[in-house]
């Protein structure tokens, strides 16, 4: 079965160290697609990245940055120099479309806070 | 503006009286789905719909109906609201009906049954 575990509840830094957030999925499908999304204290939900189970490349986007290891079933996120800005949840989520029809699976999500 | 609305954003209702929930997207997405937020649980997936007149549950499906007539609508429905259904709710779409695509998610309904 699918599931997404983000093992960390809540985490607080000072503004510029450097963060990462777990997220540890499981799947039996070969095909399957890794998400983050960010979701500030205002509460909607943005997308921050897509990445497909084929693609094990490491992506960075300005401070944010993405390691993908299917080795360890994990898709993790690094902020580096973290700002005040990037206080939010974070959820990783799964999909995987084994039957033609999909769901999507989110972790309980993380909670950072950065303290100025 | 492309977005995803839902209504109404507040809502504070009781045991019993059915309330619905409506969801409405202008991206012409055929992929749409509800979830309900709750402290340390996540979002967890009510139901989704494939496209018009194809839906299916979600991993807490219980308590919930949905229907989608329109590619645009999609409304939840709680026929008997219970204060276990109290919750943050989003509905979302995606472009196409791929797992390979991201979501599109509404601003959020608060939701208290009391």
């Amino acid at each position: 079965a699918q599931k997404v575990t983000q093992a960390q509840t809540e985490i607080s830094v000072v503004e510029k160290e450097d963060v990462t957030l777990d997220c540890v999925y499981e799947t039996r499908d070969t095909t399957y697609y890794l998400f983050w999304y960010k979701q500030p204290p205002s509460g909607e939900l943005v997308f921050l990245i897509r990445r497909n189970s084929f693609d094990e490349q490491n992506e960075i986007s300005g401070r944010y940055s993405w390691n993908f290891q299917k080795s360890t079933s994990s898709f993790n996120f690094t902020i580096t120099a973290s700002q005040v800005v990037d206080s939010a949840v974070y959820f990783c989520a799964l999909s995987e479309a084994a039957t033609g029809t999909y769901k999507y699976i989110f972790g309980t999500g993380t909670r950072l806070k950065v303290l100025a | 503006e492309a977005q995803v609305t839902q209504n109404p954003r507040y809502l504070i209702t009781v045991t019993g009286k059915k309330l619905t929930v409506t969801c409405s997207q202008n991206m012409n997405h055929e992929y749409m789905s509800w979830y309900r937020q709750d402290p340390g649980l996540g979002l967890r997936q009510i139901y989704y719909s494939m496209n018009v007149e194809v839906t299916d549950k979600g991993d807490v499906p219980e308590g919930y109906k949905v229907s989608r007539k329109e590619k645009r609508n999609f409304p939840l429905i709680l026929e008997s609201p219970s204060p276990n259904q109290t919750s943050l709710y989003f509905c979302a779409s995606t472009k196409t009906a791929r797992p390979s695509n991201e979501q599109f998610f509404g601003p959020g309904t608060r939701l208290t049954v009391l």
